[in-house]
């Protein structure tokens, strides 16, 4: 089976432009979860989507935003970049039934570099 | 809210010796399950081994082992007979067992280090 995937690995965007991450889960899951991965702050939810609709979201500002497919597939969104947007971006893919035997795979990440 | 806390950042042990990371939550909540990723450089998280709150027995993964005790909120996690390629960055995380999502509280994490 293929693992969690994300597209683009790598972005370099400036400040006050948007940008669109993409993660495609592994086959037959059905929740996607997003965080962010920064030095300063470590490892922090954003929002989980099930069946596409948002089952939970984190502190984050309204310019995180996501939304997921009926495929699975899921895409974040920040728009009005910051220069504190800066991060590793991960997505992890569960069957979603919330027990604990569904384990979590994260994907590699895209690194977002706003300048 | 739920918090999760790793006390140290940084960590180094020999090659083939045994090694504790430290790891303390806060929750007023009964059930949860525990969790301790492993994120190499450059790879990707992987989960190492996970715990149920209401199960008193500690889990086990081969060489990796945790010590629960529920009361003092504590969850440590002990990698025996290391090898080089466990070094990586430990993450400690909760995840409440009340709701059906997946969101995880990750701890800062405790980058451990192996010498040859």
């Amino acid at each position: 089976k293929a693992g969690v995937t994300q597209t683009p690995r790598y972005l370099i965007k400036t400040r006050g432009q948007q940008v669109t991450l993409s993660c495609s889960p592994i086959s037959g899951h059905r929740s996607v979860s997003w965080y962010q991965q920064t030095p300063g702050q470590g490892l922090q939810f954003l929002f989980e989507y099930f069946s596409e609709t948002q089952r939970n979201k984190g502190n984050f500002p309204g310019r995180f935003s996501g939304r997921q497919f009926s495929n699975s597939r899921s895409e974040m969104n920040v728009s009005t970049l910051e220069l504190g947007d800066s991060a590793l971006y991960l997505c992890a893919s569960s069957l979603g039934s919330g027990r604990l035997a569904d384990t979590q795979y994260f994907g590699p990440g895209t690194r977002l570099t706003v300048l | 809210a739920q918090t999760v806390t790793q006390s140290q950042p940084e960590m180094s042990v020999q090659e083939a010796e045994t090694v504790t990371l430290s790891c303390t939550y806060d929750t007023s909540e009964s059930d949860y399950y525990l969790f301790w990723y492993k994120q190499p450089p450059s790879r990707q998280m992987i989960l190492v081994i996970r715990q149920e709150a209401y199960k008193q027995q500690n889990a086990t993964e081969n060489r990796f082992s945790v010590n629960f005790q529920k009361a003092a909120k504590s969850f440590s996690l002990k990698i025996s007979d290391s090898q080089l390629g466990d070094a990586a960055m430990y993450f400690c995380a909760y995840r409440s067992a009340m709701n059906r999502d997946d969101k995880i509280i990750f701890g800062k994490g405790t980058r451990l280090h192996i010498l040859p």
